[in-house]
């Protein structure tokens, strides 16, 4: 079935780093979605993005729609250790449903 | 606080017995979906509700799950005669198809299930 491929799977990086992250599809999506989901609660949306090339940024986070409307990639400027956690990427999928992505799990160090 | 709220937050039960949860979406948010999410993985969609219909369900949803959404508002997923592979979070989420952004799905906190 379709599949949202997150990379890197982890990562640890030391605070006030930048991250990158990307997720990739076989098919073309409409929209994307970024969560983050830190232990035991639900995920939070944190940006969505609407277009082939737009980049919307939320604070220290930026995320950009592909041009091939296969991928997305999301920036985190200047990490800090609250920003643990694991990020989602996900769009609508037929009618109805949604897809998530593998997750790309971040672990900060002071 | 108008987010999505689920109840219980956790719930064991013994193997074979019927549990329910509830979730409570959004004021206003007519469409509501249930995910299941296991530990490493992303949410997986099980079934979705426009209102009080119910028009997609995942084949994940064995003949023992069951939703209702009876008044378009909360929703109840009930597992019957529950077994260990039934042990996850579940997940439900809402939004609104009559006014953007359309695609923006809200998460409650989940409701982590242990089955022993």
């Amino acid at each position: 079935g379709q599949q949202l491929n997150q990379s890197p799977q982890s990562m640890f990086i030391q605070e006030g780093e930048d991250v990158s992250m990307n997720c990739t599809s076989s098919s073309i999506f409409n929209t994307w979605l970024w969560y983050k989901q830190d232990p035991g609660e639900g995920p939070v949306l944190l940006i969505a993005l609407y277009k082939a090339g737009e980049l919307t940024s939320n604070g220290r986070l930026t995320a950009q729609f592909g041009i091939t409307r296969k991928d997305s990639f999301l920036n985190i400027s200047a990490s800090i250790p609250s920003d643990v956690g694991i990020y989602f990427c996900a769009g609508p999928w037929g009618t109805y449903k949604y897809i998530f992505g593998t997750g790309t799990r971040l672990k900060v160090l002071a | 606080d108008t987010g999505v709220s689920q109840d219980p937050r956790h719930k064991i039960t013994k193997r074979g017995q019927n549990v329910t949860f509830r979730c409570d979406p959004i004021s206003e948010h007519n469409r509501l979906y249930w995910y299941r999410q296991t530990l490493g993985q992303g949410p997986e969609f099980l079934t979705y509700f426009q209102n009080e219909a119910q028009l997609e369900k995942s084949r994940l949803l064995s003949d023992r799950f069951s939703a209702e959404r009876p008044k378009g508002s909360f929703s109840t997923l009930e597992i019957q005669r529950t077994e260990q592979g039934d042990s996850a979070m579940y997940l439900c989420a809402s939004n609104h198809e009559g006014y953007p952004p359309y695609n923006e799905q809200f998460f409650g906190p989940g409701t982590r299930l242990t089955v022993l």
